[in-house]
């Protein structure tokens, strides 16, 4: 079974800062997705980042980045120049494909300081 | 990426009563899935549904508890049938829409008393 693990229940940030999410997966699918979901207080998910297994370049949205260590089986997500709205919980998450196997972490909360 | 409205977007149930949750998708999706988020908890999968065949449930979820439709590409529902307090949550559907990327509903929040 695949579990996924988020170290940092919270973090904070100042605005305009760099932050860093930790995220470790362990699995034995050699063919899989990760993700970076955000849900603010509103509670709807929004998918902010995602990697495909096989590529080995990091995936870049904007001031969102992930180091994708495959052999270390970590993923981490990167905030740069942090604003206010990305203030919410990020779940980082795991599927094969098709839809199967979709685990989520337990979460990190971050706060973007003014 | 995939517009998803859910009704009800939240309710307040008596306890052993049933509340049927509905998923409406903008476009066909095959594969759309239920989620149980618990207070301050993350993402628990429910099951999965397909159109045209039974619906596939998670290890703790069974059909009797959440009996789920799919008459179509674009909807679906999730009811959770004879209520308890540990069953409030926010349910949520979400779809896929290929190359492994997942959209969320706004999720359903139910409290049960």
């Amino acid at each position: 079974a695949q579990t996924v693990t988020q170290s940092q229940p919270e973090m904070s940030v100042q605005e305009a800062e760099t932050v860093t999410l930790s995220c470790t997966y362990d699995t034995s699918e050699s063919n899989y997705y990760l993700f970076w979901y955000k849900q603010p207080p509103s509670r709807q998910m929004i998918l902010v980042i995602r990697q495909e297994a096989y590529k080995q370049q990091n995936a870049t949205e904007n001031r969102f980045s992930v180091n994708f260590q495959k052999a270390a089986k970590s993923f981490s997500l990167k905030i740069s120049d942090s604003q206010l709205g990305d203030t919410a919980m990020y779940f980082c998450a795991f599927m094969t494909p098709y839809g199967q196997n979709f685990v989520f972490g337990p979460g990190t909360r971050l706060s973007v300081l003014p | 990426s995939a517009v998803i409205s859910q009704k009800p977007s939240r309710d307040i149930c008596q306890r052993g009563t049933s509340l049927t949750i509905q998923c409406q998708v903008d476009s066909q999706v095959t594969m759309m899935f239920w989620y149980r988020q618990q207070p301050g908890q993350s993402l628990t999968l429910i099951a999965t549904a397909n159109q045209g065949s039974e619906a596939t449930y998670e290890s703790g979820f069974v059909i009797d508890k959440f009996p789920i439709s799919r008459p179509n590409l674009t909807f679906s529902t999730l009811t959770v049938s004879n209520m308890s307090p540990e069953d409030s949550s926010i349910y949520l559907c979400s779809v896929e829409r290929g190359a492994g990327e997942q959209y969320f509903g706004p999720g359903t929040r139910l409290t049960v008393t």
